[in-house]
């Protein structure tokens, strides 16, 4: 079965510079997730997207942009790249209809880490 | 807000033995309770939910998770513990009208031979 497709699955950056972080969900899913796990913590809800707009929104700090494109695919574009912005990113999608009773299906992540 | 505790760090287990790994909960309205597993360098894996009707849920590879509305718990068990069960696991919930799961810290099962 299909899943849910990050890339790339490993990223290293300088401090100061961007880095763009894609997912693509499994197909017919229509939201989104992005979560953000630092070095031996939980995952952390950033931003969420439902049918291309904006859902909900946790502790993403404004340096942080996301976006979900019409074939259902998103991005987290992060700017200013600091040290503690190093950490695994996992998107995680759902399917339609399921709404709060329905389970999330995560990627393997993007490992981003700032020098 | 909603709120998930899971208060031990690590939980240590002999294959062939039960384990139980705890979470209590916070939320208003209904809770919807999820649990699920991370292997190392590993996305998280859904086990089972929590939504409505039976406390006892059953979920993949052999897990259950008992839900308890007075004690606000959702403790994932399971009979018959495999050294393969040795992972990171994390409890997370939803509350009425809300879209984002929100995790536990997590708890380190290690399953000894």
């Amino acid at each position: 079965a299909a899943g849910v497709i990050q890339s790339p699955r490993h990223l290293i950056k300088e401090k100061r510079e961007t880095a763009t972080l894609k997912c693509y969900p499994i197909p017919r899913h229509d939201t989104v997730y992005w979560y953000q796990q630092g070095p031996g913590q939980d995952p952390q809800f950033l931003i969420s997207f439902y049918e291309k707009m904006q859902s909900d929104k946790g502790s993403i700090p404004d340096r942080f942009s996301a976006q979900q494109f019409s074939d259902y695919h998103s991005e987290l574009n992060m700017s200013s790249l600091e040290l503690g912005d190093s950490a695994l990113y996992f998107c995680a999608s759902s399917p339609p209809g399921t709404g709060v009773t329905g389970e999330l299906f995560f990627g393997e992540g993007s490992r981003l880490t700032v020098l | 807000a909603q709120s998930v505790a899971q208060p031990e760090d690590q939980v240590n287990v002999a294959e062939g033995n039960p384990l139980t790994v705890k979470c209590t909960y916070s939320v208003s309205g209904n809770p919807y309770l999820f649990w699920y597993v991370q292997y190392p360098n590993r996305g998280l894996q859904f086990l089972l939910k929590y939504i409505t009707g039976d406390n006892l849920v059953k979920g993949s590879y052999g897990f259950e998770a008992e839900f308890n509305k007075s004690q606000t718990s959702f403790h994932l068990k399971k009979p018959s513990a495999l050294v393969s069960d040795s992972a990171l696991y994390f409890c997370a919930v939803r509350g009425t009208g809300f879209q984002k799961l929100v995790f536990g810290t997590g708890t380190r099962l290690l399953v000894s031979p």
